[in-house]
């Protein structure tokens, strides 16, 4: 396993629903990420978060909404999705180094009906 | 506009023959160059960088090779296992940023 965990793995949820997305990262890093990955598309940078700071915000819409409390956990808050926001959700951090090579964690599968 | 290109149809071969994966770019005067592996529903597992300056990278029986002229890196993996089928992701980051830009990835399907 590579030290970042997410929660839930899969979820299902209406389009009136409020529902959450968690991570953490148990490696010492101080940068974190949300990204989307839908079918055949490249992996889309929503959010950046460095030393709980955030300092990138893709023109994510503002149904998705991130929380990042201390540098070890990240949150993603939902909010009257559409369908076309089903996909894998993935959480990645790293140190905030030259090099930035990213560990991720396993994702959390979402569907939207 | 940036571009990262990875061939989007899958890599068939067979098992014990070596694997070749591209990733050409245009518009990018990257600092460095990461591989990654992803298996269907899993996030992306980092496997390899390689600097601007560096002309070929090794680890066990990955290779990656860098040509910042040609705009290309390419990905090798030598005798290649059903193991090993998964896709492979390359990505960029300029100088001076933290934050890798992805491209597509290419399928490899290593056929026994």
């Amino acid at each position: 396993e590579t030290g970042v965990t997410q929660t839930p793995r899969h979820l299902v949820m209406g389009m009136t629903n409020k529902k959450s997305l968690k991570c953490e990262q148990h490696l010492g890093h101080n940068a974190m990420y949300w990204y989307k990955q839908s079918a055949k598309k490249p992996l889309e940078l929503m959010f950046v978060y460095n030393f709980k700071e955030q300092t990138e915000n893709n023109s994510v819409p503002s149904r998705f909404s991130p929380e990042c409390p201390n540098s070890s956990h990240l949150f993603l808050h939902l909010h009257t999705l559409q369908p076309e926001d089903s996909a894998l959700y993935l959480c990645a951090s790293s140190q905030r180094g030259p090099t930035g090579e990213q560990y991720f964690g396993p994702g959390t599968r979402l569907t939207v009906t | 506009s940036q571009k990262i290109e990875q061939n989007s149809e899958a890599l068939n071969i067979q098992e014990g023959k070596t694997a070749t994966l591209t990733c050409n770019y245009t518009n990018y005067s990257p600092a460095y160059l990461q591989w990654y592996r992803q298996d269907p529903g899993r996030g992306p597992v980092f496997l390899l960088l390689i600097r601007e300056n560096e002309k070929e990278k090794r680890k066990e029986r990955l290779k990656v090779t860098f040509d910042t002229t040609l705009k290309q890196s390419l990905f090798h993996i030598t005798a290649s296992q059903p193991a090993d089928s998964a896709t492979y992701l390359c990505a960029l980051a300029s100088g001076g940023s933290y934050i890798p830009t992805f491209g597509r990835g290419t399928s490899l399907i290593v056929h026994p």
